[in-house]
């Protein structure tokens, strides 16, 4: 059974950092490219991040762009979002989620785990 | 950027057909792809590569994609299909490429 499992989020500071992790099971990790989606509460899905099953390329969200950073860990079967200068407008659900490809190819996102909330506040 | 564009909200009574729409610059050249999320819960992907459906998920949801709109269909629409429904394509060349439309609340009435 594929399972994401996300951890990391909590209430922050502005201007603060986090990193959020999705643990990833029941399917090979390493062939799959991965994504970072949030929802602000009450609101639509926006998309974060994206990134290969080869690690690179990488992709933002325009809101994003400059202050997070994608990665992963195909040996532990892992995906991060590093979230530095956080705002308030950050605050949301961030789910994890696995796209139905590898390579160059980012969509659609079949699975998706539960998500972790991040707050940004002072 | 690109922009997706969704009503906000759509209301059926049970039984009849939910139509809701996705417009996007020239949408029909691209794949689309619809998402359901129900209350608390995490989005499931219900239509994919424009027209595909997911096993598990039932033929009353289908889909089109032409000109500048995507349609996502429900036939013989359940209380249970109340929820936001989410398009979401891949515009290549852009530096910010995945988009999702803003999303549509059904309402079963």
């Amino acid at each position: 059974e594929v399972q994401l499992v996300e951890s990391g989020g909590g209430l922050v500071k502005p201007g603060g950092s986090l990193r959020l992790s999705c643990v990833a099971s029941g399917f090979s990790f390493s062939a799959y490219s991965m994504a970072w989606v949030r929802q602000a509460p009450g609101k639509g899905l926006e998309w974060v991040s994206s990134i290969s099953n080869l690690h690179y390329p990488t992709y933002y969200g325009e809101s994003v762009t400059g202050r997070f950073i994608i990665s992963r860990d195909n040996a532990k079967n892992s995906l991060y979002l590093q979230m530095n200068s956080l705002r308030g407008e950050d605050t949301a659900v961030y789910f994890c989620a696995r796209a139905d490809c590898g390579g160059n190819c980012y969509l659609p996102f079949d699975y998706w785990g539960r998500g972790t909330l991040v707050s940004v506040s002072s | 950027s690109y922009v997706l564009t969704q009503p906000p909200s759509v209301s059926v009574a049970p039984g009849r057909t939910a139509s809701i729409t996705c417009g996007g610059a020239n949408i029909g050249g691209k794949t689309v792809h619809w998402y359901q999320q129900k209350a608390g819960q995490a989005p499931l992907l219900v239509i994919y590569y424009d027209t595909d459906r997911p096993s598990g998920i039932p033929d009353r949801f289908s889909a089109f994609t032409s000109g500048n709109t995507a349609t996502l269909t429900i036939a013989t629409v359940e209380p249970g299909d109340e929820a936001d429904y989410f398009c979401q394509v891949w515009n290549s060349g852009s530096p910010h490429p995945l988009v999702f439309g803003g999303g549509t609340k059904l309402t079963v009435l």
